[in-house]
């Protein structure tokens, strides 16, 4: 099975900063990748999916592919603590989803 | 619009005892299902996907089985659990190359 890595948290950010996650994968043939938010005891919720090189934003939040590297992230702009979450990247590999173990993000006020 | 449904929410259970979580998806046919478990703190692990009734594929060797009976209905399985069972269970639906969506998930909780 292929391996789906991010970035070791937790990462801390102040209110109204910009928070950036990572995350590679090491298969090239991927096509498809996925951002989700995890909040403490609930299930994941979809936030972004990005298929193409390049940048696709969505309001504050901005996902990067860059497939030549292997390499996908998340900017989260103007950092609120309702985005205090674990935020899991996964990349698509057939016919199922392969996620990272997930970064826990902090918000402070 | 589709939904999925997953029960319980929350499970005790005692090391020995059989184990039958089920899932349903409304309002979309031929769905992938998938069983994924996350254990304290870790991230998600695949345990079961399916394409089509009957057609299950098994990504980690384990005491538990999943079923798709019908359509829509995805089902896990466990003659006897063990401690290293205990996790949140999740199920989730996806379409053909789309994003998965997830259930509220099942707390399991061996003793």
């Amino acid at each position: 099975q292929k391996e789906v890595e991010q970035n070791s948290g937790p990462l801390s950010v102040p209110e109204g900063a910009i928070a950036s996650l990572n995350c590679t994968y090491s298969d090239r043939g991927s096509q498809s990748f996925f951002w989700y938010r995890q909040y403490s005891g609930k299930s994941p919720e979809l936030i972004m999916s990005i298929y193409s090189n390049g940048d696709k934003e969505d309001g504050r939040f901005t996902a990067q592919l860059n497939k030549a590297s292997q390499y996908v992230s998340l900017l989260i702009r103007d950092s609120q603590p309702s985005d205090s979450a674990t935020y899991l990247c996964a990349v698509r590999e057939g016919g199922k989803l392969i996620f990272g173990q997930g970064t826990e993000l902090s918000v402070k006020p | 619009s589709q939904t999925i449904h997953q029960w319980p929410a929350t499970l005790v259970q005692p090391v020995g005892s059989p184990l039958s979580l089920e899932c349903t998806v409304e309002g979309t046919s031929n769905p992938n299902l998938y069983w994924y478990r996350q254990a304290a703190g870790r991230g998600l692990q695949l345990l079961f996907y399916s394409v089509g009734i009957g057609q299950i594929s098994s990504e980690v060797p384990q005491n538990l089985s999943a079923s798709r009976p019908q359509d829509r209905q995805f089902i896990l399985s466990s003659k006897k659990l063990l401690l290293s069972d205990s996790g949140f269970y999740l199920c989730a639906w996806s379409l053909v190359n789309s994003p998965l969506h997830f259930g509220n998930g099942t707390r399991l909780t061996v003793t």
